[in-house]
């Protein structure tokens, strides 16, 4: 079964200082990974993908991610955060070779601190 | 941002009452979800739909039905609620993951069972 795993309830980073934040996934084909973002009382939006092609991927708002197979690991970086980038964050996977079922992880608060 | 309404925004009800929630769409995509969102848990698929009558169930369908008699509608059922599925719920929408990769989701209904 695919799963998700996101090691970290809550990460701190002052402002302008680069962010990561973790993910690892567990499917038994090929993975389709995903980043969402969640602002308070708001549904969650798309902000990367990564299905195939280069390791790292860029998305919105400055943020990309780093696939590693070996390591079956997603990490969301930022080189400079923002106070506008705390949210909540979730990290998601696909397996491609089974049905259309995205399965989310647990989710990751990101305080950035003036 | 995607057409997606969810109705209603806010419910209270009493254990044992039925409750129905409603997910509408107005980009004609044919993947439906809906997902639920609790502390500590993220975001849990409870059920979606691949088509017009064609459902199937996610990680927590238990106490849980769906149905979807048009492309547009969505409809979650609590036959009789319980206060574990005091949650907020999330209907989602994509036009296939192998196509874009990417869930639009709606704004929430947050339901409380007393």
């Amino acid at each position: 079964a695919q799963s998700v795993a996101q090691p970290e309830d809550q990460v701190n980073v002052a402002e302008g200082n680069p962010l990561t934040v973790k993910c690892t996934y567990s499917v038994s084909g090929n993975p389709y990974l995903f980043w969402y973002v969640q602002y308070p009382n708001r549904g969650l939006q798309f902000l990367l993908k990564y299905i195939t092609g280069d390791n790292l991927v860029k998305g919105s708002y400055g943020f990309e991610a780093e696939f590693n197979k070996s390591q079956t690991s997603f990490h969301l970086k930022k080189p400079s955060a923002l106070v506008s980038d705390s949210a909540l964050y979730f990290c998601a996977v696909w397996d491609m070779n089974r049905d259309d079922k995205i399965i989310f992880g647990k989710g990751t608060r990101l305080h950035i601190l003036p | 941002d995607a057409g997606i309404t969810q109705s209603p925004r806010h419910k209270v009800t009493e254990t044992g009452t039925p409750v129905t929630l409603r997910c509408h769409q107005t980009e004609n995509h044919r993947y439906m979800y809906w997902y639920r969102q609790d502390p500590g848990h993220g975001l849990r698929l409870i059920h979606y739909s691949y088509g017009v009558k064609d459902t199937d169930k996610g990680e927590v369908s238990d106490g849980y039905s769906v149905s979807r008699s048009k492309t547009e509608d969505f409809l979650l059922t609590l036959e009789s609620a319980t206060s574990s599925q005091t949650s907020v719920y999330f209907c989602a929408i994509s036009e296939g993951l192998a196509n874009t990769g990417e869930l639009f989701f709606g704004e929430g209904s947050r339901l409380t069972v007393l």
